[in-house]
């Protein structure tokens, strides 16, 4: 079952913030982060593993809430290189059974304007 | 700089075709992934290999074959297309191993069976 990602789709000014949520059903080893431009390939952002570690890269980062299985991206100052579809995607089990297998969210579409 | 490639941009097929779809990465990683994405719908994986001549399914492999002869190749086969199955079609590969088994994409190659 795939992770629910909300809100869909997002629309911003530059410098606003946003939070994207990831959330699943089922225990997690770790939520990786990745964002696709328009008619690009999706591209990594960072890695959480179990321990609810925060990562961040330059003004995103996330958090890892293994109790909840939850996963929470955030954006702050947003700029207009934001834009594009992030997804989350999800390993299962303890880690190491899973062959890096992910699963992925439907996708949440943040728009940035000027 | 690591590269997954993709066959095709664009391949246009009818219905009843054999099609392949060929992913080829130089970063001698172990894993290697097929997944198909829709609007509104993610990424869903198809099959996934983690050794040459391994497989294993994904959450959507019914239609769908893979073969793995050479660590660095991994083909995606409809045996026989079906217009349910136009789609995007994205390759990644990662380490097997590691804290840090991100995913990196190929191009992707937009099917469409008429």
């Amino acid at each position: 079952q795939q992770p629910v990602q909300s809100p869909q789709a997002v629309i911003l000014r530059e410098g606003e913030d946003a939070v994207i949520n990831c959330s699943s059903s089922k225990a997690l080893y770790s939520v990786h982060w990745y964002r696709q431009k328009h008619g690009e390939a999706p591209v990594f952002l960072m890695i959480l593993l179990k321990g609810g570690e925060q990562k961040g890269h330059e003004k995103i980062s996330a958090s890892f809430n293994e109790k909840k299985q939850q996963s929470s991206l955030y954006l702050t100052a947003s700029q207009l290189s934001y834009s594009g579809t992030y997804f989350c995607g999800t390993e299962e089990g303890a880690g190491g059974t899973s062959y890096g297998k992910l699963t992925f969210g439907q996708g949440t579409i943040l728009t940035v304007h000027p | 700089d690591v590269k997954v490639t993709q066959s095709s941009r664009y391949l246009v097929k009818r219905t009843g075709e054999k099609v392949f779809l060929e992913c080829v990465q130089d970063m001698d990683h172990e894993n290697m992934f097929w997944y198909r994405q829709d609007p509104g719908l993610g990424l869903r994986l198809i099959y996934f290999s983690y050794d040459v001549k391994m497989k294993e399914k994904g959450d959507i492999p019914e239609g769908y074959s893979v073969s793995r002869e050479k660590k660095e190749r991994f083909s995606l086969i409809l045996e026989s297309a079906s217009t349910n199955q136009t789609s995007m079609y994205l390759c990644a590969s990662s380490f097997l191993a590691g804290v840090v088994n991100e995913q990196f994409f190929g191009p992707g190659t937009r099917l469409t069976v008429l």
